[in-house]
């Protein structure tokens, strides 16, 4: 059964900081891992989509990373701004026919002006 | 193309009442999912479908949740019976064919008192 673990589970920082989120996972039979950002009470907001042949993708101030065989993502983000105070979670999904997707608990993130 | 919509968005009912949601995926977006998220936890995988057809059910599903999507547009999952542990955020997701990346909904909150 895939599990997927986030460290930290809470991060604070002050505005302008680049930091790294992390998200490892036990199964590395994924067909691709997904980020994304949730606001309080809000839905997800996709972020990055790495699929399972790509090392890395970036957009903007964000940059995600992938090894699959050590089980590891981590989310690049720099020059942090307030607005990026937000839940971070990570999501894969398994190879195959399966479209479901396994996520961590999420990484509360919280930048001070 | 106004993005995965669901109603309610907050829903409070009482034990043993039957409350019913809707979702409403992307245009042309042939997979729609459902999700449940409960305070300080990822989302979890309940079902999803591929046009009209539901492929896959979680064990989370039980026998008082039923999910139908006919004509293979838009979506509604009922819960029969409510029980306090039915309280949670229920999220929606919507893919389009060849596209893996999973587009959410802003959720309904369900509140059992």
């Amino acid at each position: 059964k895939q599990e997927v673990t986030q460290i930290p589970a809470a991060l604070s920082v002050p505005e302008g900081e680049n930091l790294v989120l992390n998200c490892s996972f036990t199964d590395s039979a994924i067909y691709n891992l997904q980020w994304f950002r949730q606001d309080p009470g809000k839905g997800l907001t996709s972020l990055l989509l790495i699929q399972s042949s790509q090392r890395e993708q970036t957009s903007g101030r964000l940059n995600a990373s992938l090894d699959k065989s050590s089980g590891r993502s981590t989310l690049y983000i720099a020059a942090s701004q307030p607005g990026d105070s937000a839940t971070y979670l990570c999501a894969v999904r398994r190879r195959g026919s399966n479209y479901k997707l396994t996520f961590g608990k999420g990484t509360l993130l919280t930048v001070n002006p | 193309d106004t993005g995965v919509s669901q109603n309610p968005r907050h829903k409070i009912t009482k034990r043993g009442q039957n409350v019913t949601f809707r979702c409403d995926p992307i245009s042309e977006h042939n997979r729609l999912y459902w999700y449940r998220q409960t305070l300080g936890q990822g989302p979890e995988f309940l079902t999803y479908f591929q046009n009209e057809a539901q492929l896959e059910k979680s064990r989370l599903l039980s026998d008082r949740f039923s999910a139908e999507r006919p004509k293979g547009s838009f979506s509604t999952l009922e819960i029969q019976r409510t029980e306090q542990g039915d309280s949670a955020m229920y999220l929606c997701a919507s893919s389009a064919p060849g596209d893996h990346e999973q587009y959410f909904g802003p959720g309904t909150r369900l509140t059992v008192t």
